[in-house]
């Protein structure tokens, strides 16, 4: 069966610091994986998608990057954390473009 | 723009009643419809989904309904219960949308009292 990992669970950083939050997925090859940001008392917002190794499609402008290096492992990156950035960073993969997405447990994410 | 939205954002039912979520959109070029249950501090768990041929679809405790005319969906959870406390949200696939994205609605807080 298929698994996605998330990792750190919690993290705090400071305003500035850089940032690299990192999905894992297991028992499945070449999946869609998607990172998604929840904001407090808001809904799930698409930040990036990547629909195989190298290939990421941004849909929102930001200071956020995003890195797929391998087949199952999608990272997300910043440079430079703005508070704005604080939320719970949720990643979730699917298998054809028919597939449903499947989340992971999510990081929270919160800068000071 | 919001192609998804649940105006409720939150909702409370007695244990034993239904529930019922109700989520709109606005484009018709939609295809595929999903409802998604999040708890705090975990990601959303599949729940239900539907293809717009159909108008109904059943999964124990859990239906969803599609009115494609009005654009409007919903999910019923008949009996409730407590344990179906969490926010619910639904998610909508465009025909044709490039790595298979969703389009979130806001997402209803679901309170079942016992």
């Amino acid at each position: 069966s298929q698994t996605i990992h998330q990792w750190p669970a919690t993290l705090v950083q400071p305003v500035g610091s850089p940032l690299s939050l990192e999905c894992t997925v297991e028992g499945t090859s070449n999946p869609n994986l998607y990172w998604y940001r929840q904001a407090a008392g808001r809904g799930l917002q698409l930040l990036f998608y990547s629909v195989g190794i190298g290939q990421i499609s941004s849909e929102v402008p930001q200071n956020l990057s995003a890195s797929r290096p391998q087949d199952r492992q999608f990272i997300l990156s910043s440079k430079k954390l703005l508070l704005s950035d604080s939320g719970f960073y949720l990643c979730a993969w699917s298998g054809t473009a028919l597939d449903t997405q499947y989340f992971g447990p999510g990081t929270r994410l919160t800068v000071l | 723009d919001q192609q998804v939205k649940q105006n409720s954002p939150s909702l409370s039912v007695q244990e034993g009643r239904i529930s019922i979520l109700n989520c709109d959109y606005t484009n018709s070029m939609f295809d595929y419809f999903l409802w998604y249950k999040k708890y705090p501090a975990e990601g959303p768990t599949f729940l239900i989904s539907i293809s717009s041929i159909k108008d109904k679809n059943e999964d124990g405790r859990f239906t969803v309904f599609l009115n494609k005319s009005a654009k409007h969906l919903s999910l019923h959870i008949v009996p409730s219960q407590p344990g179906d406390s969490a926010v619910y949200f639904c998610a909508a696939r465009g025909m044709g949308n490039a790595g298979n994205m969703l389009t979130f609605g806001g997402g209803t807080r679901l309170m079942v009292k016992p």
